[in-house]
């Protein structure tokens, strides 16, 4: 069973940094480039990053601005959203997503930024 | 890329169709000729679901009921006959340019 599980959310004051994990198994995980989508709270979901399978590749949202930096451990099946400078507009669920076609979706961690 | 979807709020009768227009500010289709417009439902509470990829490919355990269509820059989502399950916010999503990766706003299915 394809199972991922986020982690490492949480309330953080304007300015400060998170590093949000996202654990996989049931499938090689190697094999499947990951993504981070976020949703404010009661709104759509808006893309953040991509990275390919070997972590050669990767993008960014425009918005970010260079904020945040997405990586990968291959052997450890372990996706990372390192979160700087982080500001209120960045308050939402983040949510790993398998592959190009963001075919299974994580539970989702909840980011608050707030003083 | 700008994704627009029609209508925002979509209120159904259930064992009734549905559909839900979504639009692109560029063409989605690659020269492979595949459209790279995948459909997600996210239900109340819980994580989005993939529902249609490249277009009209249902995914793995996904109702026959749901079908997609359309190309280049306008695609639908149908719904051959709504059940209560069904409700919650539909959204399409483009994937041709990966740095420009955009989601529509979104379509609420509601039970009248």
């Amino acid at each position: 069973e394809v199972q991922l599980v986020e982690s490492g959310g949480g309330l953080v004051k304007p300015g400060g940094s998170l590093r949000l994990s996202c654990v996989v198994s049931g499938f090689t995980f190697s094999n499947y480039s990951m993504n981070w989508v976020r949703q404010a709270p009661g709104k759509g979901l808006e893309w953040v990053s991509s990275i390919s399978s070997s972590g050669t590749y990767i993008f960014y949202t425009d918005s970010l601005k260079g904020r945040f930096s997405i990586s990968r451990d291959n052997p450890r099946n372990s996706l990372y959203l390192q979160m700087n400078s982080l500001r209120a507009e960045d308050t939402a669920i983040y949510y790993c997503a398998r592959s190009r076609s963001f075919d299974f979706w994580g539970q989702g961690t909840l980011v608050t930024v707030s003083s | 890329i700008v994704m627009t979807q029609s209508p925002l709020s979509l209120p159904v009768t259930p064992g009734e169709p549905a559909s839900i227009s979504c639009r692109s500010s560029l063409s989605l289709l690659h020269s492979n000729g595949n459209n790279y417009l995948h459909w997600y439902l996210q239900k109340p509470g819980q994580s989005p679901q993939l529902l249609i990829y490249l277009g009209s490919n249902r995914a793995s355990g996904v109702p026959d009921r749901f079908s997609g269509s359309g190309s280049g820059t306008d695609f639908t989502l149908t719904i051959s006959r709504v059940e209560a399950d069904d409700v919650g916010v539909y959204y399409c999503m483009q994937a041709l340019q990966t740095p420009q990766i955009a989601f529509g706003p979104g379509t609420k299915v509601v039970i009248k």
